[in-house]
């Protein structure tokens, strides 16, 4: 079955304490990128990938690593969590650009 | 003004009505655009790309304006399960770039 696939689902976590959440995506896409949703603000990118080695910032990479090391993988990294990183997170990826965006399940991450 | 910009509703409407929403966006060299449908606390997924023709898929039908700088979309006969929120997606790629907008979402509620 063809998925984007993120872990963890759910986390609680203390600010500072370094996290990562997985996403892998089976479809052989060469695009991929993380998204934050928070109430009122809609969905807002954080990074993107247009291929392995290949990264760029998007609207609010402040906070956020990723990297791209193979194609099906793309980390989204916390190095130091605040609370205001409180959200939730998707993954999503698509063949290449322009095209139909296929979303993981969602990251509900809280920073206490 | 926002890139891409809906109303957030929330639209109350009965069972079997027509309701329309809309979306502007202000690149006016965005190349592709789509509807999503986002159910509470889920992943947002693809409702429907929209061409400049026009195009149509059952009861939904989306359309773009290129001129005006807006895409539609139409429900007829809304069903219960139609209620959720529906999102515009703009897109614009150029090289090794790619810029991915969502709308904040417009809320669709269909009451019996």
């Amino acid at each position: 079955e063809a998925q984007v696939t993120q872990n963890p689902r759910y986390l609680i976590t203390v600010t500072g304490k370094k996290l990562t959440v997985t996403c892998s995506q089976n479809m052989n896409h060469e695009y991929m990128s993380w998204y934050r949703q928070d109430p009122g603000l809609g969905l807002r990118q954080i990074y993107y990938s247009m291929n392995v080695e290949v990264t760029d910032k998007g609207d609010v990479p402040e906070g956020y690593k990723v990297s791209r090391k193979e194609k099906r993988n793309f980390p989204l990294i916390l190095e130091s969590p605040s609370p205001n990183q409180t959200s939730l997170y998707f993954c999503a990826s698509s063949l290449s650009s322009g095209n139909t965006i296929y979303f993981g399940e969602g990251s509900w991450l809280t920073v206490v | 003004r926002k890139e891409v910009e809906q109303d957030p509703g929330p639209f109350n409407v009965p069972e079997g009505a027509t309701v329309a929403f809309n979306c502007t966006y202000s690149n006016s060299a965005s190349q592709s655009f789509f509807w999503y449908r986002q159910d509470c606390r889920k992943e947002p997924k693809l409702l429907m790309s929209v061409y400049s023709s026009g195009n149509e898929d059952g009861r939904f039908t989306a359309q773009l304006n290129r001129a005006s700088q807006y895409i539609s979309l139409l429900i007829r006969d809304s069903k219960l399960s139609d209620s959720a929120t529906y999102l515009c997606v703009v897109n614009f790629y150029s090289g090794g770039y790619q810029k991915v907008t969502f709308g904040t979402g417009t809320k669709l509620q269909v009451i019996p």
